[in-house]
């Protein structure tokens, strides 16, 4: 799996967009980019992934360069409950031998959102 | 509702005595695993199982064991507990489908004195 590279920390403003980055040199043609989140001590939560084009949902969009060497996580509205480590994954699609499963998280970026 | 469920959620516990902590998926999901979490080292996989019967080692196994013998259930023991395995233990689920997200029980903060 292709390794990814994220700022530390980060601090948004409450009610404007967080955009938090996200760089993959090296991601390969089959891999996605997952971003999941753990807010305090809780367990890590999925918020999207995708392929090659944009992708939304009700908790973000998600930005991926057309090189694919990049991408950033936008949280179109960010609120005091958004603060958390934000993780930018990447990991191949299917099944590609032992541990093919396996997420392996970074130390991501964390997010304080200030009121 | 999809959910992983893990127990205990806190449990302390001293060195040596066995115990095992439950973690149950209600989504029908082949792929299982546990993770442990500690200051400043992340998150890392200890064991994961592919289906039933089917389990393998991940980044940290040492001191841990693990089951699969349905399909919904994947148990992590701790035979003989040690105070080095004081952490934040994560069970997560995944379809073996493409391109589908993993789901992570709340927690379980153990602590070995």
């Amino acid at each position: 799996d292709a390794k990814t590279t994220q700022p530390p920390s980060m601090d948004c403003a409450e009610g404007r967009a967080a955009n938090l980055p996200c760089n993959h040199s090296t991601i390969s043609g089959n891999e996605y980019v997952y971003w999941y989140r753990q807010i305090h001590s809780q367990g890590p939560q999925y918020i999207i992934h995708g392929l090659k084009n944009n992708e939304t949902n009700e908790m973000a969009s998600l930005i991926i360069t057309e090189d694919r060497k990049s991408s950033t996580l936008i949280l179109p509205h960010a609120t005091l409950r958004d603060t958390a480590v934000y993780y930018c994954i990447v990991k191949a699609r299917g099944y590609s031998g032992a541990g093919s499963y396996q997420l392996t998280f970074g130390k991501g970026t964390k997010l304080s959102v200030i009121p | 509702e999809a959910q992983v469920t893990q127990n205990p959620r806190y449990l302390i516990t001293v060195t040596g005595k066995k115990l095992t902590v439950t973690c149950s998926q209600n989504m029908n999901h082949e792929y299982m695993s546990w993770y442990r979490q500690d200051p400043g080292l992340g998150l890392r996989q200890i064991y994961y199982s592919m289906n039933v019967e089917v389990t393998d080692k991940g980044d940290v196994p040492e001191g841990y064991k693990v089951s699969r013998k349905e399909k919904r259930n994947f148990p992590l023991i701790l035979e003989s507990p040690s105070p080095n395995q004081t952490s934040l233990y994560f069970c997560a689920s995944r379809s073996r489908e493409v391109g589908t997200e993993a789901f992570f029980g709340q927690g379980t903060r153990l602590t070995v004195v």
